[in-house]
């Protein structure tokens, strides 16, 4: 099956340990993307990736760091979370930008983080 | 900045009828536009686009109207069907790599 895997799907943290969300597509994606939902905000882009080694800031990229080493694998690592970085978390892929922009991305099911 | 805006949170609409769901943006420079559907617990679902050449594209019962001088886009949806309740976002993009999201409007149809 088609599919954007995020784990975990839930996790509470500490502020200040280090944290990894992974995110994985079996569709042989080259544009990925990772956004988050807070309420009165609708989804922000965190950074993108358009292919392997080469990704972006998005909207709101501070606290958050990114890697492509692969092109199925694209993690969203939290150097040293604090609690403004608690939301609803995203990953997404498209077969190319063109494609998200034709056909819209493919979402996984989301991570929700919280940060005490 | 919001550069997407869905100024409507919620909708209510009666089973069988249109279901109207509003977007506007602040940004000249957009020229592909989308518009998603959200259920609880799952990731958003694309559900149809439009491109600035056009101003009307349709899927079976959802159709998206592109105002291109007003800076507005809606989503109709007819007939709804209570299948449709779910959160829907519209989103943007122009000549960056970026996509930009409204804050989503909640639909509700009744039965």
């Amino acid at each position: 099956e088609a599919q954007v895997t995020q784990n975990p799907r839930y996790l509470i943290t500490v502020t200040g340990k280090k944290l990894t969300v992974t995110c994985s597509q079996n569709m042989n994606h080259e544009y990925m993307s990772w956004y988050r939902q807070d309420p009165g905000l609708g989804l922000r882009q965190i950074y993108y990736s358009m292919n392997v080694e080469v990704t972006d800031k998005g909207d709101v990229p501070e606290g958050y760091k990114v890697s492509r080493k692969e092109k199925r694998n694209f993690p969203l690592i939290l150097e040293s979370p604090s609690p403004n970085q608690t939301s609803l978390y995203f990953c997404a892929s498209s077969l190319s930008l063109w494609g998200a922009l034709g056909y819209g991305y493919t979402f996984g099911s989301g991570t929700r983080l919280t940060v005490v | 900045d919001q550069q997407v805006k869905q100024n409507s949170p919620s909708l209510s609409v009666q089973e069988g009828r249109i279901s109207i769901l509003n977007c506007d943006y602040t940004n000249s420079m957009f020229d592909y536009f989308l518009w998603y559907k959200k259920y609880p617990a799952e990731g958003p679902t694309f559900l149809i686009s439009i491109s600035s050449i056009k101003d009307k594209n349709e899927d079976g019962r959802f159709t998206v109207f592109l105002n291109k001088s007003a800076k507005h886009l809606s989503l109709h949806i007819v007939p709804s069907q209570p299948g449709d309740s779910a959160v829907y976002f519209c989103a943007a993009s122009g000549t960056g790599n970026q996509f930009y999201f409204g804050t989503g409007t909640s639909l509700t149809v009744i039965p």
